[in-house]
């Protein structure tokens, strides 16, 4: 089973719709969480944080089921500009912190 | 915000050539910065960490002679590709991090061709 684990779409929606992607991670020491937003041929930038108690940003909506082991992302009222890859990433406890990627959801939004 | 600047962000080479990736942060200090390869539709894949003043550490499977990396000062690290052949041909970005808190601040990228 890989560590990080993302079902990689892509995810097709229109204008406005509500989508969510999960990623599921292997490691139960993982101690912080990611969601990252890459457009294709650009660098990964950082779109939230995950935290235990889930936090919500605008239209992004991110949780943390530590029992089943995985993180959502929710996007509300979709707009053409939020096509892109999602990736997810896990970075373990203990002083390491070496973040491992999933290898992203691809959403596409249309008109 | 935290900025990583990367360069350069795109180069060709020729075959056998070595090319040099440099990597800095801007306005934090990274004791640790992280190089990635990216092959196209594939996912990132880290090849190494790099620690300041210490050796780096490689991923199982990548080459430590082939890829070069040095992190002399808290804002530097470079990646020196050696002897590149086409197979190397990639996107390779580089990560730095301040704290768990704040994520990981990424590199622009470099796009490597080698012909």
């Amino acid at each position: 089973r890989k560590e990080v684990e993302q079902d990689p779409g892509p995810f097709n929606v229109p204008e406005g719709a509500t989508v969510a992607f999960n990623c599921t991670y292997s490691n139960s020491a993982s101690q912080s969480f990611f969601w990252y937003r890459q457009d294709c041929r650009k660098e990964p930038k950082l779109l939230m944080s995950v935290y235990s108690s889930g936090n919500e940003d605008g239209r992004f909506t991110a949780q943390l089921n530590r029992a089943s082991q995985y993180i959502s992302l929710l996007i509300r009222d979709s707009k053409l500009s939020d096509s892109a890859t999602y990736l997810c990433v896990v970075n373990l406890s203990g002083g390491s912190y070496i973040p491992t990627f999933g290898r992203g959801t691809s959403l596409i939004v249309h008109p | 915000g935290a900025v990583v600047s990367q360069h350069p962000s795109r180069v060709i080479c020729k075959s056998g050539t070595s090319v040099k990736i440099e990597c800095r942060s801007l306005d934090f200090q990274a004791t640790t910065m992280f190089w990635y390869r990216q092959f196209p539709k594939k996912s990132l894949m880290l090849m190494a960490t790099s620690n300041e003043g210490s050796k780096a550490t490689y991923e199982q499977g990548v080459e430590k002679d082939k890829f070069l990396i040095n992190h002399a000062s808290l804002t530097l690290s470079t990646l020196t590709v050696t002897s590149a052949h086409p197979e190397d041909s990639s996107f390779y970005i580089c990560s730095a991090g301040d704290g768990i808190h704040y994520g990981y601040t990424f590199g622009s990228g470099t796009r490597l061709t080698v012909v």
